[in-house]
């Protein structure tokens, strides 16, 4: 099993809509996460912390899942801007510290 | 300020030949990554540097792959004996510590012919 996995997509959306991803993680120690996008061709860029009680930035919501060990991101109102992909990630501390990244999901607004 | 950079920016070689390719941090930053991306693939953790601790190789997929960080900032890594699967984009990414935001370069895309 991965040790971050995301549901590759892609997702195509008109804009306007609203659209969720989910990720899951394995391990449970797991201490912080992120979400980051990742424009195609370039590298990937942080979009937002997700904090336990659930996090809002604008039109982006995270919200993280212990119990279930899963993180989503609710994109509303989506702009053509928005496609990209998007990398869950995940931080805990093993044997040596460092972010796990999932393989993304493809997101593609269209008019 | 300055981001990461990354240079070669672009590397066409030939099978079996050794590259190298450079990564400068943000300055200040204690930790540096390497990943390495294949086309339509997700980021693959290579090496990990923090502070003068010693590094994490988890994630080299071989030998030929190794890395240095000199002096806590430029990082230099390396391939030898080049091989056509080792054709993909190398991103450098740097963290003020471990667990902070990562920054990214704009990545080396290697070719191997």
């Amino acid at each position: 099993r991965k040790e971050v996995e995301q549901d590759p997509g892609p997702f195509n959306v008109p804009e306007g809509a609203t659209v969720a991803f989910n990720c899951t993680y394995s391990n449970s120690a797991s201490q912080s996460f992120f979400w980051y996008r990742q424009d195609c061709r370039k590298e990937p860029k942080l979009l937002m912390s997700v904090y336990s009680s659930g996090n809002e930035d604008g039109r982006f919501t995270a919200q993280l899942n212990r119990a279930s060990q899963y993180i989503s991101l609710l994109i509303r109102d989506s702009k053509l801007s928005d496609s990209a992909t998007y990398l869950c990630v995940v931080y805990y501390t093993g044997t040596a510290s460092k972010l796990t990244f999932g393989t993304g999901t493809r997101l593609q607004v269209t008019l | 300020g300055a981001g990461v950079s990354q240079s070669p920016s672009n590397k066409v070689t030939e099978k079996g030949k050794d590259v190298e390719l450079r990564c400068d941090p943000i300055s200040g930053h204690t930790a540096l990554y390497w990943y390495r991306q294949s086309l339509g693939q997700g980021l693959e953790f290579l090496i990990y540097f923090q502070g003068n601790s010693a590094p994490d190789k988890s994630g080299l997929p071989s030998d030929r792959f190794s890395a240095e960080r000199t002096g806590g900032s430029v990082s230099t890594l390396t391939i030898q004996r080049t091989q056509q699967e080792d054709s993909a984009v190398y991103l450098c990414a740097s963290s003020l510590n471990g667990d902070n935001e990562q920054f990214f370069g704009p990545g080396t895309r290697l070719t191997v012919l």
